[in-house]
C-alpha cells in the first residue's frame, strides 16, 4: 500500500506563475482533503472532495485557487498567479469514506506534503 | 476565538518526565476528537483518538471533558523520540472539516 502520494515534493515558482500540486489517495480511499500549513502555524483546511465532486470548499481563497478530483487520475490543487504569501506546505489527506453527520470524522491519512516556494 | 486552541509551548522536559497538554474547542457540537503528532517538516500522523470515557495507549493517555470543551494528552516516561509537535484535532457533527489546532511543541532532552 503506497499510502497518500503527493508530487512534486518541492516546487519553486516566480510571482505570477501557476502552481499545480497533485495528490493520489490511498488505495481504496475516495475522499481527499487539502490543507495548507504556513511556517510555524497549524494546518488550515482548504477543501474536501470526492471523485468529480467538491463537497466543501469553505477554506479555499476566493480567487486564484481551485481544486479538482477527476474520475481518473489524482486530485489537483491549482494556484494561479502565485504570490509570495502562497509559500507554504500543502498537505493532502485521504479517508476511506466521507465525513457525514452519521459517521462523524474518519481518520485522515496524510501525504508527505508539497512545499511551494514563491520567489 | 479560534476553533481549536492549544498552548504553543515549547515544553522542554527531561527524559522520564510526565508532561500534559491541553486543548480547548469552541464548537459544542463537536463529536470526534483526535491527537496527531507532527515531526519537523513531516506530515501529521494519527497518535490516538479521544473518547469520552478516556483512553490509554501505552504511555499516552487522552481525556475528553465535554462540559468544559477541552481535551488533554498525558505522556508518561517521556522518551527522546517523543519530541515533536502535538496537534489537537476536532471534527464538528454534521461538518466536513476536520479542524487542527496550531500544535504544542515538545522537546525531550537527555
Amino acid at each position: 500500500n503506497a499510502g497518500v502520494m503527493q508530487n512534486p515534493r518541492h516546487l519553486v515558482r516566480r510571482r505570477g506563475q501557476e502552481a499545480r500540486l497533485r495528490c493520489s489517495p490511498m488505495k481504496g480511499h475516495s475522499h481527499v482533503y487539502w490543507y495548507r500549513q504556513l511556517p510555524e502555524e497549524g494546518l488550515k483546511f482548504m477543501v474536501y472532495l470526492q471523485k468529480e465532486n467538491i463537497i466543501d470548499e469553505s477554506g479555499m481563497p476566493k480567487e486564484r485557487f481551485s481544486a479538482e478530483f477527476p474520475k481518473e487520475g489524482p486530485s489537483i490543487l491549482r494556484i494561479q498567479q502565485v504570490v509570495r504569501g502562497d509559500s507554504a506546505a500543502y498537505f493532502c489527506a485521504s479517508s476511506p469514506s466521507g465525513q457525514t453527520k452519521a459517521s462523524g470524522a474518519n481518520v485522515l491519512t496524510f501525504g508527505a506534503g508539497s512545499r511551494l516556494t514563491v520567489l | 476565538r479560534k476553533e481549536v486552541e492549544q498552548d504553543p509551548g515549547p515544553f522542554n522536559v527531561p527524559e522520564g518526565a510526565t508532561v500534559a497538554f491541553n486543548c480547548t474547542y469552541s464548537n459544542s457540537a463537536s463529536q470526534s476528537f483526535f491527537w496527531y503528532r507532527q515531526d519537523c517538516r513531516k506530515e501529521p500522523k494519527l497518535l490516538m483518538s479521544v473518547y469520552s470515557s478516556g483512553n490509554e495507549d501505552g504511555r499516552f493517555t487522552a481525556q475528553l471533558n465535554r462540559a468544559s470543551q477541552y481535551i488533554s494528552l498525558l505522556i508518561r516516561d517521556s522518551k527522546l523520540s517523543d519530541s515533536a509537535t502535538y496537534l489537537c484535532v476536532v471534527n464538528a457533527a454534521g461538518g466536513f472539516k476536520t479542524i487542527f489546532g496550531a500544535g504544542t511543541r515538545l522537546f525531550v532532552k537527555a
